[in-house]
């Protein structure tokens, strides 16, 4: 069982609806929490970073850490064209440089 | 700012060549990160750096791998000789590097490596 797991999808959606993508993990350590954008053809990009449990809303994303049963979601709120892409989740240790583990990642299309 | 560089972006060969990837971070980072992206998978580490010096490298294969961050600005990634199964992207990202603080890591546009 890898240490993350993060449903691939696809996942396509009509402009303007709500999208849900989660992950689970099984390491307890796991402290900071992250969701990354990736288009396609291009690194990684940090879309939201939380830290522990609790909320994290930014315009259109909410981030949702429940450490208790080791899951993390994000919310896209009026889901748009350009919202099109791979997003992962990773997470990590400790504070400062240690490295992500990252899911699979999960495609979402939004159709116009 | 100018973000992470990364050269070259694609890259074909046959198996058994070597290949080698560079990478220039953002200024001010003191590490730097390479990751290998299988297709359909997340980013996996392969060494970490701060300054010059490796602090992470458990997951590179190093019997063909070998990397180098001389003067530790910039970075060399490679592979001698290459397998089918190196054909990735492979992503470096760096970080500011402070101790004690969650640091942003800003990934380069990666490099695409195809063994023939």
């Amino acid at each position: 069982q890898k240490e993350v797991e993060q449903d691939p999808g696809p996942l396509s959606v009509p402009e303007g609806a709500i999208v849900s993508l989660n992950c689970t993990y099984s390491n307890s350590a796991f402290q900071y929490f992250m969701w990354y954008r990736q288009y396609s053809r291009k690194g990684p990009e940090l879309l939201m970073y939380t830290y522990s449990s609790g909320n994290k809303e930014d315009g259109r994303f909410t981030a949702q850490v429940d450490k208790s049963s080791k899951y993390i979601s994000l919310f896209i709120r009026d889901s748009q064209p350009s919202d099109s892409a791979t997003y992962l989740c990773a997470m990590s240790r400790n504070s400062g440089n240690t490295p992500l583990v990252f899911g699979k990642g999960t495609r979402l299309s939004v159709i116009a | 700012e100018a973000g992470v560089v990364q050269s070259p972006r694609y890259k074909i060969i046959e198996k058994k060549q070597p290949v080698a990837f560079w990478c220039n971070p953002i200024s001010g980072h003191n590490t730097l990160y390479w990751y290998r992206q299988n297709l359909g998978q997340g980013p996996e580490l392969l060494i970490r750096y701060e300054n010059e010096e490796a602090v992470d490298d458990s997951q590179l294969p190093k019997d063909r791998f070998s990397a180098e961050r001389l003067k530790g600005v910039d970075s060399t990634l490679k592979i001698q000789p290459a397998e089918l199964g190196d054909s990735a992207v492979y992503l470096c990202a760096s970080s500011r590097g402070r101790q004690g603080r969650h640091e942003t890591q800003y990934f380069g546009p990666g490099t695409r490596l195809l063994v023939l």
